[in-house]
């Protein structure tokens, strides 16, 4: 049971550049999230999925887009990366309203 | 809308201090509370959490009682030690909703 893994761990793009940072999980969770962590800003969502079919925007979704791709994985895009997009990125799941998150390992993206 | 306020480190302690890191929210309905902890490098993982009030949750000897008519959810630890190093957030699961709300995090810090 390996819970939420994301990959890759660690990104360096240049200002302009594409990619796609993938997610998984494999405890049957309807919920998944995306999240940006910067220091002093705690955790903002960038988007949701609250079940398979489904997405919403979060507090910060500009410059994002995301699939659900299956009830396991939920994929955020940079189709453009800006430096200010330098973050740490989560994703998270959980099965229901008002339960637990369970969180990935992250992803640490730079952008020069 | 939903918010969730918590004392801004760093908390800097010596080993076997007496822990308390405030947490106070605003919500509609009766929102879970959580404790989430994040050591370096990794994701945010569930310390505690109550669903209702009065409750009271605790974990690895940190407790956190849900208190309805003060909003607040303070967590504590009788005796920290040099392992409970690390980011604390004190986060609500909105009543009837897929969001989950975080705190800024509070950076503890626990010396020899």
């Amino acid at each position: 049971n390996a819970g939420v893994t994301q990959t890759p761990k660690f990104q360096v793009l240049k200002t302009g550049q594409s990619m796609t940072l993938q997610c998984a999980q494999d405890m049957n969770h309807n919920s998944m999230y995306w999240y940006r962590q910067d220091p002093g800003m705690g955790l903002r969502l960038i988007y949701y999925s609250a079940s398979e079919g489904t997405t919403d925007k979060g507090e910060v979704p500009n410059g994002y887009n995301v699939s659900r791709l299956n009830k396991r994985e939920f994929s955020l895009r940079l189709e453009s990366a800006a430096p200010s997009q330098t973050s740490v990125y989560f994703c998270a799941s959980r099965q229901g309203l008002r339960e637990t998150q369970y969180f990935g390992p992250g992803t640490r993206l730079l952008v020069l | 809308g939903d918010s969730v306020t918590q004392m801004e480190g760093p908390v800097t302690l010596s080993e076997e201090a007496f822990l308390t890191i405030n947490c106070t929210y605003t919500a509609t309905g009766y929102p879970s509370l959580f404790w989430y902890v994040q050591y370096p490098g990794e994701g945010l993982q569930l310390l505690l959490k109550a669903t209702k009030a009065d409750d009271k949750g605790s974990n690895k000897g940190f407790e956190a009682t849900y208190r309805k008519e003060t909003t607040s959810f303070h967590l504590e630890k009788g005796s920290v030690q040099v392992s409970d190093s690390a980011v604390y957030f004190c986060a609500l699961s909105e009543a009837g909703g897929f969001k989950t709300i975080f705190g800024a995090g509070t950076r503890l810090f626990v010396k020899a």
